[in-house]
């Protein structure tokens, strides 16, 4: 599917860890690069993850990333308010040839 | 600094046209390739378009593909899409984002300019 689907929302306390999943196919994810982006309310996306599992300069290593097959995931330790924004996963369609996004997980902190 | 300024976008009617800038500063644009994001109101992201940094390759969704056109002058350190045919589903947000496709590298972000067609 050129489809990339994320929960809609996940949640969890100050401190503790959440995992966003990632679904997609052999003709996205299972062959190509993941990258995942946060946005903060009322501010453009910004890079997390990139090529699956790095962190760009100044993302702190409480967020990780990994890849299996045609899935991934985000992980987020130490959850903090500042954390509540909506998350997206990406990566290249080779049958599309273009980028799609996932749909999308909401982050609270309880 | 790295810096992504769009601008041009606004109110437009079915139908009609509308071309928006982006000016880069802050990096080597003709080094880099560039994109443009898109966001419905209260939607998600929707990659709209890439081209390379001397401009031989390009891609488009399917969504905007035969009405957008994107294109570059890397003297200018400028991004351009001339959005033709606009149709309501074409009301977002316009992000200017640099970074290699393939790779999902989006590494900075403008902070968007909105168009909203409409009749």
């Amino acid at each position: 599917q050129s489809v990339l689907t994320q929960p809609p929302s996940v949640s969890a306390a100050p401190g503790q860890k959440v995992t966003i999943s990632c679904s997609g196919s052999s003709s996205n994810i299972g062959n190509n690069y993941v990258s995942w982006f946060q946005q903060l309310p009322g501010t453009a996306p910004k890079l997390l993850i990139y090529q699956n599992n790095n962190r760009p300069s100044g993302i702190p290593d409480r967020f990780s990333g990994s890849k299996s097959g045609t899935s991934a995931t985000l992980g987020i330790t130490g959850l903090q308010t500042g954390d509540e924004a909506d998350y997206y996963c990406g990566s290249w369609d080779g049958s599309l040839s273009g980028y799609i996004f996932g749909t999308g997980t909401k982050v609270t902190v309880l | 600094e790295v810096q992504l300024v769009e601008s041009g976008g606004g109110f437009v009617q079915p139908g009609g046209s509308l071309r928006l800038s982006c000016a880069a500063s802050g990096f080597t644009f003709s080094t880099h390739e560039v994109n443009w994001v898109r966001q419905a109101p209260g939607k998600g992201l929707e990659w709209v378009s890439y081209i390379n940094h001397g401009g031989t390759t390009i891609y488009y969704a399917d969504s905007v593909q035969g009405r957008f056109t994107i294109s570059r002058d890397n003297a200018q350190n400028s991004l351009y899409l001339q959005m033709n045919s606009l149709r309501v589903e074409d009301t977002a947000v316009y992000y200017c984002v640099r970074g290699w496709a393939a790779a999902g590298r989006f590494d900075s972000w403008g902070q968007g300019t909105l168009v909203t067609v409409s009749s």
